[in-house]
């Protein structure tokens, strides 16, 4: 069965870290893959996502993603974080010609000012 | 542009009482998703829309939770008789469809708490 695994459940950093969240997925073939973050009290939104192409993924607010198809992770990444980064983030998967997600059990990030 | 609308955002039911929860899409979205989100765990798809037709409900517990999407635009997600289990945020999200397969969004709205005691 298809499957996101993410392995951190809480991760807490000080301003300034930097960051690295595990995501390691279970496809077969073609897959698509996207990291959303949800702020407190806030929807549910999409940081980035890869679907073809360069393996390095940029998105919004500083974030990254490096596709390694030999490990099947799709790590996130940012440099530096900011006690804005405060929130639980999600890595999902659909396989190349399905639109339905199948998202890990989330880490909820916590940025210490 | 709006997002995704959801209402009730929370809601408080007894089990075995009966509860629905209403989403309208982003206009124009052809596709609409319910999922599940029990408390810490990811969403979990409960059913997907094409306009008014169900594409993937194979997840959706059919004994007890129904949906609909009559117009092809907003959507209804049912569940009768609840059990203390249902207690989860009810996502709704949508998409359009750019083309048979291939690259796509999905855009969630701010769910409904639901709480069974």
């Amino acid at each position: 069965a298809q499957s996101v695994s993410q392995h951190n459940h809480h991760v807490i950093l000080s301003e300034a870290a930097s960051l690295e969240l595990g995501c390691n997925y279970s496809y077969g073939g073609t897959v698509n893959l996207f990291w959303y973050v949800q702020y407190p009290g806030q929807h549910l939104q999409l940081l980035l996502k890869y679907f073809s192409g360069d393996p390095l993924v940029k998105g919004i607010k500083g974030f990254e993603a490096e596709f390694i198809k030999s490990k099947f992770s799709f790590n996130l990444r940012k440099p530096s974080v900011q006690w804005s980064d405060t929130a639980e983030y999600f890595c999902a998967a659909s396989s190349g010609s399905a639109r339905q997600l199948t998202f890990g059990s989330g880490t909820q990030l916590t940025v210490l000012p | 542009e709006a997002g995704v609308a959801q209402s009730p955002r929370y809601k408080i039911i007894e089990k075995r009482q009966s509860v629905a929860f209403w989403c309208n899409p982003i206009s124009g979205h052809a596709t609409l998703y319910w999922y599940q989100q029990i408390l810490g765990q990811g969403p979990k798809l409960l059913i997907q829309f094409q306009n008014n037709g169900v594409v993937d409900d194979s997840q959706l517990p059919k004994d007890r939770f129904s949906a609909e999407r009559l117009k092809g635009v907003d959507s209804t997600l049912k569940i009768q008789p609840a059990k203390l289990e249902d207690s989860a945020v009810y996502l709704c999200a949508s998409s359009l469809v750019v083309r048979l397969a291939g690259p796509y969004e999905q855009y969630f709205g701010p769910g409904t708490r639901l709480t069974v005691t």
